[in-house]
């Protein structure tokens, strides 16, 4: 089975502050992985993802992750936070075979907080 | 192009009452899915489809819950009757392809039964 952990339901930076929110995996072959934001009231919209290739992905808005197979791990960083930034992120895993396939697996979601 | 579009947007109903919502995916993905999302949480897999044929659909309530997807396109969840705990908020998703790649997701049915 698959599974996503997001350590920290809350997270909380000043304006122009370094962004990370915290993504651990598990999975028994190679993940899929994504980070998706959600404003309120919204739906789930695609940052960025992560199949093969490189491990360090940039998305959207200045959002970037890296994928460490080492520490399973998909951390979302953006180095200067916006206002506009203040969402709810969601981490998810994918796979492309085994018995998850096509399954698309979501973490607790982290509430991200931007104070001036 | 237009996204994923979901109706309604908002739901109140009694308990014991019916309710139904309705996806029009993006024209051309063959992959959708059904997700609830309980406040304060991540979106959990209802069902998916590939075309008309549903090949995921173990964490579907079946007692209350059924969903059809006719001629591959659009679809309808519906909860036969609704109970307090469904109150949540039904997102529908589509993709291309059956790996999650590139899910695109609506704007949600936000359920309350009261």
């Amino acid at each position: 089975a698959q599974s996503v952990t997001q350590l920290g339901s809350h997270v909380s930076v000043s304006e122009g502050a370094l962004v990370l929110l915290r993504c651990n995996y598990s999975s028994s072959v190679p993940p899929y992985l994504f980070w998706y934001v959600q404003y309120p009231n919204q739906g789930l919209q695609l940052l960025l993802k992560y199949t093969t290739g490189a491990t360090l992905v940039k998305g959207i808005n200045g959002f970037e992750a890296e994928f460490k197979k080492s520490e399973t791990s998909f951390h979302l960083t953006k180095p200067s936070a916006h206002m506009s930034d203040a969402a709810e992120y969601f981490c998810a895993v994918s796979r492309a075979g085994g018995t998850s396939y096509g399954k698309l697996t979501f973490g607790q979601g982290t509430i991200l907080t931007v104070h001036p | 192009e237009a996204g994923v579009v979901q109706s309604p947007r908002y739901k109140i109903i009694e308990k014991k009452q019916p309710v139904a919502f309705w996806c029009n995916p993006i024209s051309g993905h063959n992959t959708l899915y059904w997700y609830r999302q309980n406040l304060g949480q991540g979106p959990e897999l209802l069902i998916r489809y590939e075309n008309e044929e549903a090949v995921d659909d173990s964490q579907l309530p079946k007692d209350r819950f059924s969903a059809e997807r006719l001629k591959g396109v659009d679809s309808t969840l519906k909860i036969q009757p609704a109970e307090l705990g469904d109150s949540a908020v039904y997102l529908c998703a589509s993709s291309t392809t059956g790996t999650g790649l590139e899910a695109f997701f609506g704007q949600g049915t936000r359920l309350t039964v009261v």
